[in-house]
């Protein structure tokens, strides 16, 4: 398809566990986002990248949160050492360059931490 | 600080008739952007409308369109001839020029649609 793919759609781990969430974005689209959403809010931001380069990472909640996007177009959104807080849907969005061009969000991943 | 406030947690509208979501937002910026996204029970986000600060008229989008109060700051959602597949959850949401145009979300309204 042609919008934005995250994969897995579900993850759970245990509570000390490495994750990484993956976002494969819109063709074309320069800007990526990387957002949380806690059940019952609305997202938050978490990160922001024009190409390869990540201008924004003011949301990221922790040290054990990094993410990337190494050739400008698949990120990767890696928890360290997760704990129970991280449980949440991450969201990727994509967009063309400029602040009127909406975001196009993927489907998210829902993360569960035991 | 820039806020988007949705003081609707949830609303209840019968089939056909229109409903009107409430947003107020709050920003010292000049420029900004305003959009509306619809998320599902499945979870996607769905871009439904945009507002641009400078623009003179009301966005519109097939049924939806935006009732923008600039002195108010107000951006409110109209959503005619509710269809049953409508229910779902609606969010506000801001940013502005000059920032990387990462949004700011509101709290969402949850709508639901009676036949």
């Amino acid at each position: 398809g042609a919008g934005v793919s995250q994969s897995p759609r579900y993850k759970v781990a245990k509570r000390g566990q490495d994750v990484a969430l993956r976002c494969d974005p819109i063709s074309g689209h320069v800007s990526l986002f990387w957002y949380q959403q806690a059940l019952g809010q609305g997202p938050e931001f978490l990160t922001y990248f024009q190409n390869e380069a990540q201008l924004d990472k003011s949301g990221l909640p922790s040290d054990r949160f990094f993410a990337e996007r190494p050739e400008g177009s698949v990120s990767t959104l890696k928890i360290q050492r997760t704990q129970q807080e991280d449980s949440a849907v991450y969201l990727c969005a994509s967009s063309l360059e400029g602040f009127n061009q909406p975001q196009h969000f993927g489907d998210g991943t829902r993360l569960s931490i035991l | 600080a820039q806020k988007i406030t949705q003081t609707q947690p949830g609303m209840f509208v019968q089939e056909k008739e229109a409903v009107t979501l409430d947003c107020t937002y709050d920003t010292s910026d000049p420029s900004y952007g305003l959009f509306w996204y619809k998320q599902p029970s499945s979870g996607e986000m769905i871009f439904l409308i945009y507002q641009g600060s400078y623009d003179q008229q009301n966005a519109t989008e097939g049924r939806y369109s935006l009732n923008f109060q600039k002195a108010r700051k107000s951006a409110n959602l109209v959503i005619s001839a509710s269809q049953l597949g409508d229910s779902a959850m609606y969010f506000c949401a801001m940013n502005r020029r000059g920032s990387q145009g990462n949004l700011i979300f509101g709290k969402g309204t949850k709508l639901s649609v009676k036949p």
